[in-house]
């Protein structure tokens, strides 16, 4: 059974840089795409960006001038960097494993961790 | 953008009710249109991808149905665990776009 488990910070002052990372763990990080979602508190749900074990990514163009995702396969874990962050990037932000290559749906979620913009 | 809007935002059905979501495209996007549930205090759970095929797993109540811009989430005999809000998200291409959520309660 697939596991992500979300790591970092809960806590970030504005106009700093909000990191994330996801550890994976009972499969491989290999032959998948990885993902980024995050839920502001008591709204939906934004996608955030998604990079293939391979390192290619795709992102969201809201935050693309923002937003960095690499992946460490060696470590089973591929991580996120928002930079410039405002009250706005306050979420639960989970991570994801992409279904498949052609499919681009979410079938397995960490359980996500609340980061809170604030001075 | 493609945009997706659901409706209702919310509904309130009793117990062995038929309920029926909606989605809609701001642009075709064939069938590349998932489905999540999402309860309280809980992570989204994948219940059907491809408009139609239901995740493993999944009970065989819920069924997906559309293609193009207009997709329908269909709960069929609503059970109380059934409380949550449901979520569309189209897939075809990127940005990948959910809906603004359907919530789900028992009357």
């Amino acid at each position: 059974q697939v596991q992500l488990q979300e790591s970092g910070p809960g806590l970030v002052k504005p106009s700093e840089t909000l990191s994330l990372t996801c550890t994976v763990s009972g499969g491989s990080i290999k032959s998948y795409y990885w993902s980024w979602i995050r839920q502001p508190p008591g709204k939906g749900l934004e996608w955030i960006g998604y990079i293939y074990y391979s390192g290619s990514t795709d992102y969201n163009p809201s935050l693309k001038s923002r937003l960095t995702i690499s992946i460490d396969t060696s470590k089973s874990q591929f991580s996120l960097k928002l930079s410039s962050v405002t009250a706005a990037d306050t979420a639960i932000y989970y991570c994801a494993r992409v279904f498949s290559g052609w499919t681009s749906v979410f079938d397995y979620w960490g359980q996500g961790t609340l980061v809170t913009v604030s001075s | 953008d493609i945009q997706m809007t659901q409706s209702p935002s919310s509904l309130s059905a009793s117990v062995g009710d038929r309920v029926t979501i909606t989605c809609r495209a701001s642009q075709g996007i064939s069938n590349y249109l998932a489905w999540y549930q999402q309860k309280p205090g809980k992570v989204p759970k994948l219940l059907i991808y491809a408009a139609s095929t239901s995740q493993s797993g999944v009970p065989s109540r819920f069924s997906g149905s559309g293609s193009g811009t207009d997709f329908t989430l269909t709960i069929n005999s609503l059970q109380p665990e059934d409380v949550a809000i449901y979520y569309c998200q189209k897939y075809n291409s990127a940005p990948l776009t959910f809906g603004g959520g359907t919530k789900v309660e028992i009357k």
